[in-house]
């Protein structure tokens, strides 16, 4: 069975531009949750999706949003990328609520 | 949300050496997890452990969910044990809680 997939898997962007990340969970999988890393506030929850419908959302401005499609394929966005915005995106998707969740290879973004 | 420390932060093994990592929570987690992440960082799943002890190889990990923490037991370190292991535990809703984790760093 393949793993969780994600593209692209590195992006330069410059700031105040926008960008969209894809993640295509396990096959089976219907919950996809978004994870931000940095190394100073480390892993961070952005959101997660089941069904199409966000069913929990972090700490996170605005400016970071997400959506998913009817084959469960998520994708996020952040507009007005600001620097502070560089970090490993991580993608994870679950079989049902509170199962054991399983990550993708991640997006590396930079934001200059 | 509910705190996760992890010790110790960092540690350094000659090869061959034993180890014993440690997550405690802030709170009460269900279906906690135990990840490795490679260097181009990947999390690894290790273990998906509520409670009890589960073992793989040469790792193994304890759950102690009425005390709120989790041990991670790696024997017989390789060098490619190196990096950083994370545990994680969600709340009520599906949104995983990350400690800071260890840096593991097995010396020929």
């Amino acid at each position: 069975k393949a793993g969780v997939t994600q593209t692209p898997r590195y992006l330069i962007k410059t700031r105040g531009q926008q960008v969209t990340l894809s993640c295509s969970p396990i096959s089976g999988h219907r919950s996809v949750s978004w994870y931000q890393q940095t190394p100073g506030q480390g892993l961070q929850f952005l959101f997660e999706y089941f069904s199409e419908t966000q069913r929990n959302k972090g700490n996170f401005p605005g400016r970071f949003s997400g959506r998913q499609f009817s084959n469960s394929r998520s994708e996020m966005n952040v507009s007005t990328l600001e620097l502070g915005d560089s970090a490993l995106y991580l993608c994870a998707s679950s079989h049902r609520t509170a199962n054991e969740q399983f990550f993708g290879p991640g997006t590396r973004l930079t934001v200059l | 949300g509910i705190q996760v420390e992890q010790s110790p932060p960092d540690l350094i093994l000659q090869e061959g050496a034993n180890s014993t990592l440690r997550c405690n929570f802030s709170d009460s987690v269900n279906n906690l997890q135990w990840f490795h992440q490679n260097p181009w960082g990947q999390l690894i799943n290790l273990f998906y452990i509520p409670s009890g002890t589960k073992q793989n190889g040469r790792l193994s990990a304890t759950t102690v969910a009425t005390e709120r923490y989790s041990l991670l037991y790696i024997s017989s370190s390789q060098t490619t044990d190196s990096g950083v292991y994370f545990c994680a535990g969600p709340t009520g809703a599906n949104n995983l809680f990350f400690g800071t984790g260890t840096r593991l760093t097995v010396i020929p």
